[in-house]
């Protein structure tokens, strides 16, 4: 089976724009969660959505936003993107949900840039 | 704040070493997972011990869960160049919200 992907890989963008990022699960997961890795403060939880239903939530602004599709492909979004938004974001994905005895299959990352 | 905290926070060992980390919670979990990243890179799930567990082994990873402290440790034993990485510790439960948490992470050098 393939492994989880995430596109684009690498991501520059200037303040104020926006912008969406997207995560393609292992075949037959229904779970895909989302996380933001930074220096300062590590890995936090984005949210976590389960047949094109958001189960769970961060504590991040309304900036930030995420969708999955029928075929459980996921995307989320950024608006007015502020320089702290710089990070590693992650998406995982799992057959269960996340907070149940399911290991989490985390794809390679995008890496945004915010100047 | 974060559920799991990791101690230490970095460790540097030579190649045939083991290297032993800890990792402490705060809330009821239902279980606990370790992953590893290798630099910036995504996260690979190792081991994952249920809350009714006391230990759990895979290859040459070891970890223990105890609940009334609430802590784990794992360790790796007979290190090799390639556990050169960060290690984090994430729990999972309804109390904690029922999503995934994870700690800050120990960062592994294993010197040849």
């Amino acid at each position: 089976k393939a492994g989880v992907t995430q596109t684009p890989r690498y991501l520059i963008k200037t303040r104020g724009q926006q912008v969406t990022l997207s995560c393609s699960p292992i075949s037959g997961h229904r779970s895909v969660s989302w996380y933001q890795q930074t220096p300062g403060q590590g890995l936090q939880f984005l949210f976590e959505y389960f047949s094109e239903t958001q189960r769970n939530k961060g504590n991040f602004p309304g900036r930030f936003s995420g969708r999955q599709f029928s075929n459980s492909r996921s995307e989320m979004n950024v608006s007015t993107l502020e320089l702290g938004d710089s990070a590693l974001y992650l998406c995982a994905s799992s057959t269960g949900l996340a907070g149940g005895h399911n290991e989490q299959f985390f794809g390679p990352g995008t890496r945004l840039t915010v100047l | 704040s974060q559920q799991g905290e990791e101690d230490p926070q970095a460790l540097s060992i030579q190649e045939g070493e083991n290297a032993t980390m800890n990792c402490s919670y705060k809330t009821s979990i239902n279980n606990l997972q370790w992953y590893r990243q290798n630099s910036g890179r995504g996260l690979v799930h190792l081991i994952l011990i249920r809350s009714n567990e006391r230990e759990k082994h895979s290859g040459r990873l070891r970890v223990t869960l105890d609940t009334s402290k609430k802590s784990s440790s794992l360790l790796i034993t007979a290190s090799r160049a390639a556990d050169t990485a960060s290690y984090f510790c994430a729990t999972a439960g309804k109390a904690a919200g029922n999503k995934l948490t994870f700690g800050g992470g120990t960062r592994v050098l294993v010197k040849p």
